[in-house]
This record gives C-alpha cells, sequence and structure tokens, in this order.
C-alpha cells in the first residue's frame, strides 16, 4: 500500500510571497501523481499532473506550477502567491499496476 | 480536455429510499470512470469503476453502468442506509492518465 506525505498540514502566507508545497509517495513506483485543489461547491479541480519525471501536464493557466524532480516526488509552486489562490490542496499519486488511488492529507492555505 | 458532470446540489432522502446521482462526461476518446466517496472527516476512497462501454461497477450495494449511447455513469443504490452519508464524486481518466472529477454530490441519509 502506499503512502503519501504531505507537507505542511497549514500554511499562512502573505500575497506575493512564494509558495512550494511539497508531496512525497512511498510504497510504489513509476506513479502517476496529480496536483488538486478542493473548493467547497466547487469539488477536486485539477490542476497538474506527471506521467513520468519531469513530465508535467498543466491544466489550468495560472500563477502555480509544478515539477517532478524525482519519480515519487511532486513540488507544487508559486512565484508570487494571489489572495484566489488559498484553498485546500491535494496530491494523489495512482498505482499503474493496481490503478488505486492514494491521497495525501492535504494543505490548508490561506492566503492573507 | 475531458471532463464530468454532476447534478447540481446536495441530495437529501430518507433511509432505504433509492438513491440516484446523475453523471455524464463528455471525452473525445473512450475513457475510464470512477466513482469515489469521502465520508465525513475522511479522504477520498475508490466506490466503484468501469472501464469500457457496458461495464457496470458495483460495490457496498451501489452499482453505474457505463453508457456510451447517452455519455453517462449513474451512480444507483436501491436501499440507503444513515451510513451512506457522504459525498460523492464521478472521475473520468482518459488514455493520458490525466484524472478530472466532478463537483461532487453531497448526500444525507436521514433516519
Amino acid at each position: 500500500s502506499q503512502t503519501i506525505h504531505q507537507w505542511p498540514a497549514t500554511l499562512v502566507q502573505p500575497v506575493g510571497s512564494p509558495l512550494s508545497l511539497e508531496c512525497t509517495v512511498e510504497g510504489t513506483s513509476n506513479p502517476n501523481l496529480y496536483w488538486y485543489r478542493q473548493a467547497a461547491g466547487r469539488g477536486l479541480q485539477l490542476l497538474f499532473y506527471s506521467v513520468g519525471i519531469g513530465q508535467i501536464s498543466s491544466e489550468v493557466p495560472q500563477n502555480l506550477s509544478a515539477s517532478r524532480p524525482q519519480d515519487r516526488q511532486f513540488i507544487l509552486s508559486s512565484k508570487k502567491l494571489l489572495l484566489s489562490d488559498s484553498g485546500f490542496y491535494l496530491c494523489a499519486s495512482r498505482d499503474r499496476q493496481t490503478e488505486k488511488l492514494f491521497f495525501g492529507s492535504g494543505t490548508q492555505l490561506s492566503v492573507l | 480536455g475531458d471532463s464530468v458532470t454532476q447534478m447540481e446540489g446536495p441530495v437529501t432522502l430518507s433511509e432505504e429510499a433509492f438513491l440516484t446521482i446523475n453523471c455524464t462526461y463528455t471525452a473525445t476518446g473512450y475513457p475510464s470512470l470512477f466513482w469515489y466517496v469521502q465520508y465525513p472527516g475522511e479522504g477520498l476512497q475508490l466506490l466503484l469503476k468501469a472501464t469500457k462501454a457496458d461495464d457496470k461497477g458495483s460495490n457496498k450495494g451501489f452499482e453505474a453502468t457505463y453508457r456510451k449511447e447517452t455519455t453517462s455513469f449513474h451512480l444507483e443504490k436501491g436501499s440507503v442506509q444513515v451510513s451512506d452519508s457522504a459525498v460523492y464524486f464521478c472521475a473520468l481518466m482518459d488514455g493520458n492518465n490525466r484524472l478530472a472529477f466532478g463537483k461532487g454530490n453531497q448526500v444525507v441519509v436521514i433516519p
């Protein structure tokens, strides 16, 4: 079974500051990795996904970016946060063989 | 890109009632379809899935059939229990492993 480590659990950042959220995966290799933002009434919005190291697909043009420097590491970043970036961010990993999807515990980001 | 659409609004029903949650999809190819459930205070977990047209996914009394002709994957349960109260998400995965979710439906079952 996979374990997804996502940190920090909560984060309060001023507008214009940078962001780095990290997600690491244990218990699998070469997973598909995803970043979602969950908001009430809007469900899970897919932000980025990756099928391999250095391979990033972006869903929504915005001031966020993602990187996958290692097989089981997925990073969500921003150079300058906006108020609208506030939300609950979830990392997910999908095992290619079992097709099971595992979620991290999430990061509640508040941009003030 | 490919997407799923869920019916608007929460669903409130009495115990032992019949539950239907609608999900329709838009896709250029032949996606896999999923239903995920999120119980209060917990993360999302897979409820059922179907990978091709006419497949029926089933689990815990829930069923959903992949209907290519109507591009739908409606979730049904014949007799709900209070313990079924949760948020239900329809999801789609395309051939590029892109996994997109619908907005979710809050289901509240009243004793």
